[in-house]
């Protein structure tokens, strides 16, 4: 069975410092990882995915995340974090042998001080 | 939120009676899904659809039923609404089954049940 690990409720950075969400997987075939955040109040938008190729994957908002095999880990980074990042962050798998289900993390809340 | 609409945004009811919540998309995706938002669970898949009348169980889908009558619209009911069933809905699209195919998700619908 394929599932996901945030293992941090909660992440505190202060404005222009970089960040990291952590996100650890477990699939039985190749692994297919997204990224979510949701923002008070609203649905989930979607960040970036890693499918396959350059283990570095960019998306949107200047985040980037790192597929790591080794440690089965998609961490989510950003180089200088803003205020207006603050909000909740998804990690998600898909595993290439368990059909159609797509398996959330817990979530992790980012708290971007000024 | 990708052309998708829920309604209502949000719901208030009795323990014991029925509840329809609709998903509304403008994409003609082919799929579309009902997931269900907890604290420290990040989001459960309730049910799926793989085309009009086609649909699937996830992985809480006991107390739920959906319907699909035509491609744009994708209900979701509570026969018989619980207190565990206050949660915050989810609809999500997606083009394709693939496993690398992008879900992107609805407003969503705050349900509390008295």
């Amino acid at each position: 069975a394929q599932s996901v690990a945030q293992p941090e409720d909660q992440v505190n950075v202060a404005e222009g410092n970089p960040l990291t969400v952590k996100c650890t997987y477990s699939v039985s075939g190749n692994p297919y990882l997204f990224w979510y955040v949701q923002y008070p109040n609203r649905g989930l938008q979607f960040l970036l995915k890693y499918i396959t190729g350059d283990n570095l994957v960019k998306g949107s908002y200047g985040f980037e995340a790192e597929f790591n095999k080794s440690q089965t880990s998609f961490h989510l980074k950003k180089p200088s974090a803003l205020v207006s990042d603050s909000a909740l962050y998804f990690c998600a798998v898909r595993d290439s042998n368990a059909g159609n289900m797509l398996t959330f993390g817990g979530g992790t809340r980012l708290m971007v001080k000024p | 939120d990708a052309g998708i609409t829920q309604s209502p945004r949000h719901k208030v009811t009795e323990t014991g009676t029925p509840v329809t919540l609709r998903c509304h998309q403008t994409e003609n995706h082919r799929y579309m899904y009902w997931y269900r938002q907890d604290p420290g669970h990040g989001l459960r898949l309730i049910h799926y659809s793989y085309g009009v009348k086609d649909t699937d169980k996830g992985e809480v889908s006991d107390g739920y039923s959906v319907s699909r009558s035509k491609t744009e619209d994708f209900l979701l009911t509570l026969e018989s609404a619980t207190s565990s069933q206050t949660s915050v809905y989810f609809c999500a699209i997606s083009e394709s089954s693939t496993s690398w195919e992008t879900q992107y998700f609805g407003p969503g619908t705050r349900l509390l049940v008295l």
